[in-house]
């Protein structure tokens, strides 16, 4: 089954504990991204990758970094998390020339 | 930069039609997307112009002007579990991947 794959889907943390949040797509794409979304702001986009070691920064890329090692894999490290970072997070994978992109089930952090 | 703007919340009876608007400003346009997401749950893809006019895709179509910065989603013959918000995406000049989103539409769908 195609599908993209997050983990954790729930996560509760203490500021300043860094923290992996893994996404994993079976579908050999080559773009991946990784988006937040906050009630009244909508969904807003972290970091994009558009192949192995190719990133580039979204609109809100602060706090955050990412790594592309491997096609299928693009995690999401927070170096030192803080509770504006208290959100839920979606990462997303598309095929080049398509429009269609398929997103993760959502991981839902929150920082205290 | 990119400015999005979208009805905060739509209510509409089952089996009518309902039209949600999508109004943009941006500094290149490569592209409008709209997606659907039920509560808690991740969006899913409905559609995505880039030229002017009408894309119709079963119950749901999406329209687009580029001069004016409008697209619309019409959703026909509404049903219970159309009700979701609805999500509305401009994609800058010059890039494949980068998407900007407006806040969405939560459409409810009554008897």
């Amino acid at each position: 089954e195609a599908q993209v794959t997050q983990n954790p889907r729930y996560l509760i943390t203490v500021t300043g504990k860094k923290l992996t949040v893994t996404c994993s797509q079976n579908m050999n794409h080559e773009y991946m991204s990784w988006y937040r979304q906050d009630p009244g702001l909508g969904l807003r986009q972290i970091y994009y990758s558009m192949n192995v070691e190719v990133t580039d920064k979204g609109d809100v890329p602060e706090g955050y970094k990412v790594s592309r090692k491997e096609k299928r894999n693009f995690p999401l490290i927070l170096e030192s998390p803080s509770p504006n970072q208290t959100s839920l997070y979606f990462c997303a994978s598309r095929e080049i020339g398509e429009t269609e992109a398929f997103f993760g089930q959502g991981t839902r952090l929150t920082v205290v | 930069g990119q400015n999005i703007d979208q009805p905060t919340e739509m209510t509409a009876t089952e089996g009518a039609i309902v039209q949600i608007n999508c109004t943009y400003q941006t500094s290149g346009f490569n592209g409008l997307f709209w997606y659907q997401q039920h509560a808690g749950e991740a969006p899913t893809f409905l559609s995505y112009n880039v030229l002017d006019g009408l894309e119709e895709k079963g119950r749901f179509s999406s329209f687009l002007s580029r001069s004016k910065g409008y697209s619309y989603l019409l959703l026909k013959e509404l049903q219970m579990k159309d009700s979701a918000s609805y999500l509305c995406a401009v994609r800058p000049t010059g890039t494949a991947s980068k998407l900007t989103f407006g806040t969405g539409t939560r459409l409810q769908v009554t008897l």
